[in-house]
């Protein structure tokens, strides 16, 4: 079964600080993804990417950074973390782009205060 | 606007009682997929159905591409079937992946 591991499940941090969400997989997949999903509401795209070394924007970049040093890796990266961007963090990956099923790691819960 | 609507938002089932949740996409598809998530909050994927229709247990999905819809059947439902069901499509252009609908939220009571 395809492995999607976040780091760390759940994280408090400081308005202005910074924080990195990790992510792992073992899927041997090209695609990954973040996505937040806020209370109540489904999930959006932030960054997503193809191939180690690259990134792409999605739907609300804004804020965030990506970095996908590796195949296997894909972090999320806030550079000044606000309370807006409190909310549930989740990493994915699909073998390809199109007619492919994504997999999910749990999620990463980010409490800014 | 919103690119995928689920009906309903919410539902409160007495055990043993079938459900029928909706989702309708405005927008071309070339897929979609069913997710549960947990009271916790991780999501589990339920179906990847392109289209036709597709079994698992106590759950049936139906996609019908061409009228931008799918729905997701729970028959005899247990009170370890709540939580929140969500949809998301896979988009037919641009170039990026899934969209979600809201979900919609499921209570099964004993």
């Amino acid at each position: 079964e395809a492995a999607v591991t976040q780091s760390p499940r759940s994280k408090v941090a400081v308005t202005g600080g910074k924080v990195t969400l990790s992510c792992h997989q073992t899927n041997n997949h090209d695609y990954m993804y973040w996505y937040r999903q806020d209370t109540g509401h489904g999930l959006r795209l932030i960054h997503y990417s193809y191939v180690a070394d690259s990134t792409e924007k999605g739907d609300i970049p804004d804020g965030y950074k990506a970095s996908r040093p590796s195949q296997e890796n894909f972090s999320l990266i806030l550079e000044l973390a606000s309370l807006s961007q409190t909310a549930v963090y989740f990493c994915a990956s699909s073998d390809t782009l199109i007619n492919t099923e994504v997999f999910f790691g749990k999620g990463t819960r980010l409490t800014v205060v | 606007g919103q690119q995928v609507q689920q009906s309903p938002a919410s539902l409160v089932l007495q055990e043993g009682e079938n459900a029928e949740l909706q989702c309708n996409f405005s927008t071309s598809l070339n897929s979609m997929q069913w997710f549960y998530q947990r009271p916790g909050g991780s999501l589990v994927s339920l179906f990847y159905n392109p289209s036709g229709t597709k079994h698992s247990g106590r759950l049936t999905s139906t996609t019908v591409i061409k009228e931008r819809r799918s729905s997701l059947h729970i028959s005899s439902s247990q009170t370890t079937d709540s939580g929140t069901y969500l949809c998301a499509l896979e988009r037919s252009t641009g170039n990026y992946k899934y969209v979600f609908g809201a979900g919609t939220r499921l209570k099964v009571i004993a």
